[in-house]
């Protein structure tokens, strides 16, 4: 078996600042994803990276980063966090060709 | 353009009742779908798939209807219990890319 962290578990930001997220997996997975989920609207991919160094952006990459500087991490940095944004981004691993994608317990964004 | 659609977006069901939960996809590329499960304050977890070769897949009291001619597929859970509570996702996929998922039915078990 193996697990996903992410921290912080919560982040408290304020408008215009840009908030890094982290995710760790010890699966050894090779591709991990950065998803955003926000009430009523289900998961939308942001970025996600086939392995080390690789990055594919997803339907709603604009306004953030993404950084994949070792197999087992991925982190995701909001370039310019907007007022009153509130929402769950979870982070997920599968290794490529395989089906399970395993998800993370999320980072609870709010932003002041 | 939502390319995975599910419905109810709520649902109410009573202890040892069946409910049943809807889905329909757009890309007939798609040939993977899982039903995922989330709890409040965690993640989503596979709870049971099925690839598009198969019309049927059952795991205990969870069973995936699969109509591939119709673009359609439903879960039912059977024995309804107050644990299964939680909000249920459907997906999709062709290997390419991550999951494409609907935007989630929250299922209510009363007992």
């Amino acid at each position: 078996g193996g697990i996903i962290t992410q921290t912080p578990k919560f982040l408290i930001g304020q408008e215009g600042q840009k908030l890094t997220l982290k995710c760790q997996q010890n699966f050894n997975h090779d591709t991990m994803y950065w998803y955003r989920q926000d009430s009523g609207k289900g998961l939308r991919l942001i970025y996600y990276s086939i392995t080390e160094n690789d990055l594919q952006k997803g339907d709603l990459s604009e306004g953030y980063d993404a950084s994949r500087e070792k197999k087992s991490s991925f982190s995701l940095t909001v370039t310019s966090a907007q007022k009153n944004e509130m929402a769950v981004f979870l982070c997920a691993s599968r290794n490529w060709g395989q089906n399970t994608l395993y998800f993370g317990a999320g980072t609870r964004l709010s932003v002041l | 353009q939502q390319q995975v659609r599910q419905s109810p977006q709520s649902l109410t069901v009573w202890e040892g009742e069946t409910a049943i939960l809807n889905c329909s996809y757009e890309d007939s590329t798609f040939n993977y779908f899982p039903w995922y499960q989330q709890f409040p304050g965690e993640g989503p977890a596979l709870l049971i798939s099925i690839s598009s070769v198969s019309d049927k897949k059952e795991d205990g009291r969870f069973t995936i209807f699969f109509n591939k001619r119709e673009k359609k597929l439903s879960l039912h859970i059977t024995d309804s219990q107050p644990g299964d509570s939680a909000t249920y996702f459907c997906a999709a996929s062709d290997y390419a890319q991550g999951l494409t998922f609907g935007l989630g039915t929250r299922v209510s078990v009363f007992p």
